[in-house]
């Protein structure tokens, strides 16, 4: 079964770039067999997607933000992609959340504040 | 790039009601969309893919249909445990903006 982890530093200051890693167990990010995702929920609001990446395809972003982000597989042993997120503001404070279509983890919360 | 609108918004309803919530894609899916119930202070859950195979241990209370464009989410008999808010999602892409379900 898949599971997915969070992790990364839970403050970032504004116009700094917040570096998240999603650590994966069950599968393998290099197999194809699955899109990796992120999503971020903003306290009191929806869930918003803000993109996802494939072995075998380029990664796809939101219009929203696809001007500031990257996320990408992790090609080394560690079985893990990645969210990078640049020039924050205050209103990229949110839970972030790595999932496939089908299994979610658990979610950071990353604050942007000085 | 694929929108999801989600309706209602919001709904109350009673226990032992039967609760319907919609979600339109702005194009074809086709039968890929999930259905997440997400309760508060927790993350989401999925309930359903593929527009309507219910995931291990959700109650049968739960439905889901539809193909294409429009797709629905069914509460056959309201239960206390359901309060929680509802997400459509194109898989791998964008989410519906949400349905909160109450207890009336």
């Amino acid at each position: 079964q898949v599971q997915l982890q969070e992790s990364g530093p839970g403050l970032v200051k504004p116009s700094q770039t917040l570096s998240l890693t999603c650590t994966v167990s069950g599968a393998s990010v290099s197999s194809g067999n699955y899109y990796w995702n992120w999503i971020r929920q903003p306290a009191g609001k929806g869930l918003e997607w803000i993109g996802r990446v494939h072995m075998s395809e380029g990664p796809k972003y939101n219009p929203a933000v696809k001007d500031r982000v990257t996320i990408s597989i992790d090609t080394s042993w560690t079985n893990q992609f990645s969210l990078s997120l640049r020039s924050v503001t205050a209103a990229d404070t949110a839970v972030y959340y790595c999932a496939t279509f089908d299994v979610w983890g658990r979610g950071t919360l990353v604050t942007v504040s000085s | 790039d694929i929108q999801m609108t989600q309706s209602p918004s919001s709904l109350s309803a009673s226990v032992g009601d039967r609760v319907t919530i919609t979600c339109r894609a702005s194009q074809i899916i086709a039968h890929y969309l999930t259905w997440h119930q997400q309760k508060p202070g927790r993350p989401p859950k999925v309930l359903m893919t593929a527009a309507s195979t219910l995931q291990s241990g959700v109650p049968s209370r739960f439905s889901g249909s539809g193909s294409g464009t429009d797709f629905t989410l069914t509460i056959s008999s309201l239960q206390p445990e359901d309060v929680a808010t509802y997400y459509c999602q194109s898989y791998n892409s964008a989410f519906g903006g949400g349905t909160k379900v109450e207890i009336k």
